[in-house]
């Protein structure tokens, strides 16, 4: 019973790198996300997907982009990573509306 | 303004005490409330959820709607250090919104 994993758990890149983070759900939700944990801010949405073909941006979209890849994978890149990009990064997922969100275990990304 | 608030923390309790967080927030078309619970290093798991005024129970937890006050609050019974977290108050705004949080409150539950 895996429900959302997330790769990789730690990542260190160089201001300017690019990379993807992956998330894969095996509960069959049509609902997925990517949010950004900072101290003293929170949670906040950067895209989500409310169904496999669809995309839209969240709260602090800008210097990242997604894929719906299909119903269980939706990834996050970081095109030229900034030092303002280091965060947690966690994804998302949930069946509808209403219902709670399941957390995958989180990316710790520093960039330096 | 931000549209769930938690104010005041870190919040500090003698283990078997009551702890009281508190959560209010600005869109009064909001339907459904969470609470969420986040050890440190650790991603949030949801503990409570609550979509009609008043209570709701579930061992140890209870969570308090009141949509007229705009506020959700979660009580911990008995609390124990293993209680010890942040605990993020999270709402739906509205239809087709998406689950917005407040910025967590942390709990120390002291033996």
């Amino acid at each position: 019973n895996a429900g959302v994993t997330q790769t990789p758990k730690f990542q260190v890149l160089k201001t300017g790198q690019s990379m993807t983070l992956q998330c894969a759900q095996d509960m069959n939700h049509n609902s997925m996300y990517w949010y950004r944990q900072d101290p003293g801010m929170g949670l906040r949405l950067i895209y989500y997907s409310a169904s496999e073909g669809t995309t839209d941006k969240g709260e602090v979209p800008n210097g990242y982009n997604v894929s719906r890849l299909n119903k269980r994978e939706f990834s996050l890149r970081l095109e030229s990573a900034a030092p303002s990009q280091t965060s947690v990064y966690f994804c998302a997922s949930s069946e509808a509306g209403t219902i709670g969100y399941t957390f995958g275990s989180g990316t710790r990304l520093t960039v330096v | 303004q931000k549209e769930v608030e938690q104010n005041s923390g870190p919040l500090s309790v003698p283990e078997g005490a009551i702890a009281s967080l508190n959560c209010t927030y600005s869109d009064r078309g909001s339907q459904s409330f969470f609470w969420y619970r986040q050890y440190s290093g650790k991603s949030p798991e949801l503990i409570m959820s609550i979509y009609s005024n008043g209570d709701k129970e579930d061992g140890r937890f209870t969570a308090q709607l009141n949509k007229a006050s705009q506020y959700v609050s979660l009580l911990i019974r008995d609390s124990q250090p293993s209680d010890s977290a942040t605990y993020l108050c999270a709402v739906i705004p509205g239809a087709n919104s998406k689950l917005t949080f407040g910025k967590g409150i942390t709990l120390s539950v002291r033996p």
